[in-house]
């Protein structure tokens, strides 16, 4: 499973646009790029999946360079709400793959 | 909301003592996952099924936990003489409709006293 890399904590105000970079250097040509959600005691929520270029939905963007190597997920507009922790995986989706979640990104929002 | 159940939500239990978790996916032909987490950690692998058929094993999967999923439809997870370095939460996925994507429960948190 290629290794990921990303902060360990962001914080934001509301209202803005909130970047996660995640460093993935050792990705395989069949992997796909996840991102997943996660609120305190819940089960992580997806959230979005791309391969290359950029992928888009109604809650966030996915921006992946050619090179693959790294990735970056996008919220705009955060709310308080949007206050959690974020995990970069990277896995090939078409091997009953499981997932190394890695420690996170803990994103904080304040008013 | 994904519809994966899990149950209990909470369970405390005493060192040396059983506990089993069950799982209830949307779906019995799906993939079912389970992930153990502890504090400020994330999700870690445990086992997985297709169908009835337990896949692939983490080797922290010791002897004293074991997995089933009868028929493929709902799986439980046991752990015999529980120690106080089980607590976490144990968390249950599936992959859903078409895609691979892994669609988790609320999870069941356990605490080893």
């Amino acid at each position: 499973l290629a290794k990921t890399t990303q902060p360990i904590s962001m914080d934001s105000y509301e209202g803005q646009e909130v970047n996660i970079t995640c460093s993935h250097n050792n990705i395989a040509t069949n992997d796909y790029i996840t991102w997943y959600q996660q609120f305190p005691s819940q089960g992580p929520r997806f959230i979005i999946q791309g391969y290359k270029t950029k992928v888009t939905n109604e809650v966030a963007s996915l921006f992946i360079p050619a090179d693959r190597k790294s990735s970056t997920l996008s919220l705009p507009r955060v709310s308080l709400s949007d206050t959690a922790v974020y995990y970069c995986l990277v896995g090939d989706s078409n091997s009953g793959y499981a997932l190394n979640f890695g420690k996170g990104t803990s994103l904080l929002v304040t008013p | 909301d994904t519809g994966v159940s899990q149950n209990p939500r909470h369970k405390i239990t005493k060192r040396g003592q059983n506990v089993t978790f069950r799982c209830d996916p949307i779906s019995e032909h799906n993939r079912l996952y389970w992930y153990r987490q502890t504090l400020g950690q994330g999700p870690e692998f445990l086992t997985y099924f297709q169908n009835e058929a337990q896949l692939e094993k983490s080797r922290l999967l010791s002897d004293r936990f074991s997995a089933e999923r009868p028929k493929g439809s709902f799986s439980t997870l046991e752990i015999q003489r529980t120690e106080q370095g089980d607590s976490a939460m144990y968390l249950c996925a599936e992959t859903g409709g078409s895609t691979d994507t892994q669609y988790f429960g609320p999870g069941t948190r356990l605490t080893v006293l």
